[in-house]
């Protein structure tokens, strides 16, 4: 059966400093990878999309960047973190048919101080 | 204009109530569609997909309305357990989904 892990749970991090998230899929080949970010009693907001490994598509302008260096991992990084990156973030993966939904991790709760 | 619209609630609801909830979408090529809970500080986890023709679950039943753009939850008899935030999907070009900010929904004894 397929999972997919992420980590850290939790992360409090300084403004300013560097941040690198990972995502792993176990179970099976080429899925597509995504990056979501839900603020404080928000809804989730799409940031990065992968098809392939290297093809990462941004969905919004921002701090952030996201990087496929093998089929199943997915990192998210930036190199200086604003008060206004805080939020859960959330890796999903799916099929390349969207009938079948995503999946999300367990997600990272990162508050920025 | 956001690509799903729903209403924020929250609905307090007492067991054993029938509660719906809708959903509105902006693009009319959207292709799939899904409802997804999530529980306070814990990822969404899907609940059901929509189809066009409506599907049923045990006690959760989802219909989607191309014509007018919308898709609905029903849910009957709610659990206390039942509380927690729905969310709706719809998806569009290569898969991606996009999520409605979600509806509250409290189950109360």
């Amino acid at each position: 059966s397929q999972t997919i892990h992420q980590w850290p749970a939790t992360l409090v991090q300084p403004v300013g400093s560097p941040l690198s998230l990972e995502c792993t899929v176990e179970g099976t080949s080429n899925p597509n990878l995504y990056w979501y970010r839900q603020a404080a009693g928000r809804g989730l907001q799409l940031l990065f999309y992968s098809i392939g490994i290297d093809q990462i598509s941004s969905e919004v302008p921002q701090n952030l960047s996201a990087s496929r260096p093998q089929d199943r991992q997915f990192i998210l990084s930036s190199k200086k973190l604003l008060l206004s990156d805080s939020g859960f973030y959330l890796c999903a993966w799916s099929v390349t048919d969207s009938r079948f939904g995503y999946t999300f991790g367990s997600g990272t709760r990162l508050t920025v101080v | 204009r956001k690509e799903v619209e729903q209403d924020p609630g929250p609905f307090n609801v007492p067991e054993g109530a029938t509660v719906a909830f809708n959903c509105t979408y902006s693009n009319s090529a959207s292709q799939s569609f899904f409802w997804y809970r999530q529980d306070c500080r814990k990822e969404p986890k899907l609940l059901m997909s929509v189809y066009s023709s409506g599907n049923e679950d045990g006690r959760f039943t989802a219909q989607l309305n191309r014509a007018s753009q919308y898709i609905s939850l029903l849910i009957r008899d709610s659990k206390l357990s039942d509380s927690a935030t729905y969310l709706c999907v719809g998806t569009y070009n290569f898969n991606k989904f996009y999520f409605g900010s979600g509806t509250k929904l409290n189950v109360k004894p």
